[in-house]
């Protein structure tokens, strides 16, 4: 079944670690890429997309994304967390074979982050 | 520029009643998507509008949920009536060609009791 997996529910790092998140997309097609990010109280924010071109995207705050063809990953990078980041993160896709409309989403991630 | 937005914020009604919520997309944007997170789920589609006219509503659940898109600017959708299960949060989201970044509301967090 076509399906965005994102493994991990519940991460917790230490504020300035290194992390990545995890998406794996189940679409023949290479579909458009997203990762949105939920604070506490907020909406749904873009953080960076990957339509087409240059496999690593960079995005706001610093994060960045690498899409690999091959690994039908689409994995955020964060390289130094910080408090702030502790947040829901989504991993979205736009499969080309519904006329590039509408999102399917991962289950999220939310992030903690410790002192 | 105003981003989308989302009336109300919160909503808490008993079961049976109707509840009716609004989004307002980004000036311009014809492309208008509603989505909906239940407790522990993905976020997940429920219908497109075109400007006024519905593109896709494969995702609504049932004949309760009516989505309008009056003169293609603001939206209404409208639970009738509500049940349990229909608590969640419901985004909104508006994007100006299909196919383009999908930019979201801050939600409306609708309880069912």
């Amino acid at each position: 079944a076509q399906s965005v997996t994102q493994p991990d529910i519940h991460i917790t790092v230490s504020e300035g670690a290194s992390l990545e998140l995890r998406c794996n997309y189940s679409y023949g097609a290479t579909p458009y890429l997203f990762w949105y990010v939920q604070s506490p109280g907020q909406g749904l924010q873009l953080l960076l997309k990957y339509f087409s071109g240059d496999t690593l995207v960079q995005g706001i705050k610093g994060f960045e994304a690498e899409f690999k063809r091959s690994q039908s990953s689409f994995n955020l990078r964060i390289p130094s967390v910080h408090w702030s980041d502790a947040a829901e993160y989504f991993c979205a896709v736009v499969p080309s074979n519904t006329g590039f409309q509408k999102l399917v989403f991962g289950t999220g991630t939310r992030l903690l982050v410790s002192p | 520029e105003a981003g989308v937005t989302q009336f109300p914020s919160h909503s808490v009604i008993e079961k049976g009643q109707t509840v009716t919520l609004r989004c307002d997309p980004i000036s311009g944007h014809d492309n208008l998507y509603w989505y909906r997170r239940v407790m522990g789920k993905e976020i997940k589609f429920l219908l497109h509008f075109v400007k006024e006219s519905k593109q896709d509503e494969s995702g609504m659940p049932n004949n309760r949920f009516l989505a309008e898109r009056t003169g293609g600017t603001y939206s209404t959708l409208k639970v009738q009536p509500a049940e349990l299960e229909d608590s969640g949060v419901y985004f909104c989201a508006s994007s100006q060609e299909r196919g383009d970044t999908q930019y979201f509301g801050p939600g409306t967090r609708l309880t069912v009791l």
